[in-house]
């Protein structure tokens, strides 16, 4: 089975950029979460959905992150306009439709704004 | 609000010794789930293992044990016989039972586990 698959891989951008954020979750899986991991503040949830609809974004940093769920196979993290403090990797996961099942994580996108 | 503890940054061990890393949550539902994460130097996140809040029978997969006391609210981890591939960043994580908000997975700061020959 596929897990969760993330891209690009990797992303070198100069500050002021538009940056886009892919991911494809496991098929089945009812939730889908995005995460930021920094040295300074560890595993930070963004934003989830639930069926392809925003359930909390509280943890969106300010407005130029935005986060969309257009069909359950595909949900989009961007960022515009970039600054060098969005640096960071950025995790996927998702999850079926109970909270003891487990969040399985893409590898991530290591994002560095110059 | 839920909280994970994770009160070892870093630890040291040379291969073949047992380590255990230490885990303490906090939560106010009676009913919850608990998780640990490796992150290998790779970075990629892999589940190892989950617990339910009423299954406190401790767990052992190979050299992997877990042992949960809800009378402590801990959920520790301990590796037999470590080595060098069991190196990572290691994270004990809470989910609370239900939706909607209640499905947010709660992550600790990590431990680091470096296993040197």
């Amino acid at each position: 089975d596929a897990g969760v698959i993330q891209s690009p891989r990797h992303e070198v951008t100069e500050m002021g950029q538009e940056v886009t954020l892919r991911c494809k979750p496991i098929s089945g899986h009812d939730y889908l979460f995005w995460y930021r991991q920094t040295m300074m503040r560890g595993l930070e949830l963004l934003i989830y959905f639930n069926n392809n609809v925003p359930i909390d974004d509280s943890g969106m940093p300010e407005d130029r992150f935005s986060a969309k769920m257009p069909n359950a196979s595909f949900s989009t993290l961007k960022i515009q306009p970039s600054e060098p403090r969005d640096s960071a990797v950025y995790f996927c996961a998702s999850r079926g439709v109970t909270a003891n099942q487990p969040q399985h994580f893409g590898d991530g996108t290591r994002l560095s704004i110059l | 609000a839920q909280k994970v503890t994770q009160a070892q940054t870093e630890i040291s061990v040379v291969e073949k010794e047992d380590v255990t890393l230490d885990c303490v949550y906090e939560t106010r539902d009676t009913t919850y789930y608990l998780f640990w994460y490796k992150q290998p130097p790779s970075g990629e996140l892999v589940f190892l293992i989950r617990r339910n809040s009423f299954d406190e029978q401790n767990e052992i997969s190979g050299r992997y044990s877990w042992n949960f006391q809800k009378s402590t609210s801990s959920f520790n981890f301990t590796i037999t016989a470590s080595q060098v591939v069991d190196s990572a960043v290691y994270f004990c994580a809470l989910s609370e039972a239900g939706t909607g908000t209640a499905s947010k997975l709660t992550f600790g700061t990590g431990t680091r586990l470096q296993v040197t020959l």
